[in-house]
């Protein structure tokens, strides 16, 4: 049974330090790993997809990274704003036979805080 | 483009009482997955539908049930509700996966759920 993590809980920086998120999974058999940002009493935001045969993605001034023989993913956040408070999640997704997405597996998320 | 959309936003019932909640997918999206979030067990998932048929269902009652329509819209329905179903449901979409490692799924804002 695939089970996923985040360390820490919770996090708080000075605003304009680059940080790094960490995500671990039990099952090295997946499908694609998704970090995304929940605001406060909102839905997700998709930040990066990484599929199974990527070591890496970036946008902006975050990067993710997978290394799936470790069952591991980190995000690291360049320059940090205040803006960029909100709980950070993990997702790994499993392919489901008939070609349809699957579901995926949710970390209980890192809550980031960053200090102006 | 617009996003998932989710009604109502919010909702008040009562325990034995039963509830529809809608989503509307990203338009030309065919995979529609449902989530449950709770403060206690986080995010988890409840059934995932594509091209009108229920392709994967999470480890929850029979209680919970769902369906998609021709225009991939998508209903879940919970019957004979509990106090414990009291959380925010989410709704997710994403495209027909055109290469291997899936997609991004994109979430709606979601329906908060209280059972009194």
């Amino acid at each position: 049974k695939q089970e996923v993590t985040q360390i820490p809980a919770a996090l708080s920086v000075p605003e304009g330090e680059n940080l790094v998120l960490n995500c671990s999974f039990t099952d090295s058999a997946i499908y694609n790993l998704q970090w995304f940002r929940q605001d406060p009493g909102k839905g997700l935001t998709s930040l990066l997809l990484i599929q199974s045969s990527q070591r890496e993605q970036t946008s902006g001034r975050l990067n993710a990274s997978l290394d799936k023989s470790s069952g591991r993913s980190t995000l690291y956040i360049a320059a940090s704003q205040p803006g960029d408070s909100a709980t950070y999640l993990c997702a790994v997704g499993r392919k489901n036979y008939g070609g349809s997405q699957g579901n995926l597996i949710f970390g209980k998320g890192t809550k980031l805080s960053v200090k102006p | 483009k617009a996003g998932v959309t989710q009604t109502p936003r919010y909702l008040i019932k009562t325990r034995g009482q039963q509830v529809t909640l809608s989503c509307s997918p990203i338009s030309g999206h065919r995979s529609v997955s449902w989530y449950q979030q709770t403060p206690g067990q986080g995010l988890q998932f409840l059934f995932e539908y594509f091209s009108e048929t229920q392709r994967n269902k999470g480890n929850f009652p029979g209680r919970f049930s769902g369906r998609q329509f021709s225009n991939s819209r998508s209903e879940m329905n919970v019957s004979t509700l509990e106090l414990g179903d009291s959380a925010l449901y989410l709704c997710a979409s994403s495209r027909l996966p055109e290469t291997s490692g899936g997609d991004t799924q994109y979430f709606g804002p979601g329906t908060r759920l209280t059972v009194l």
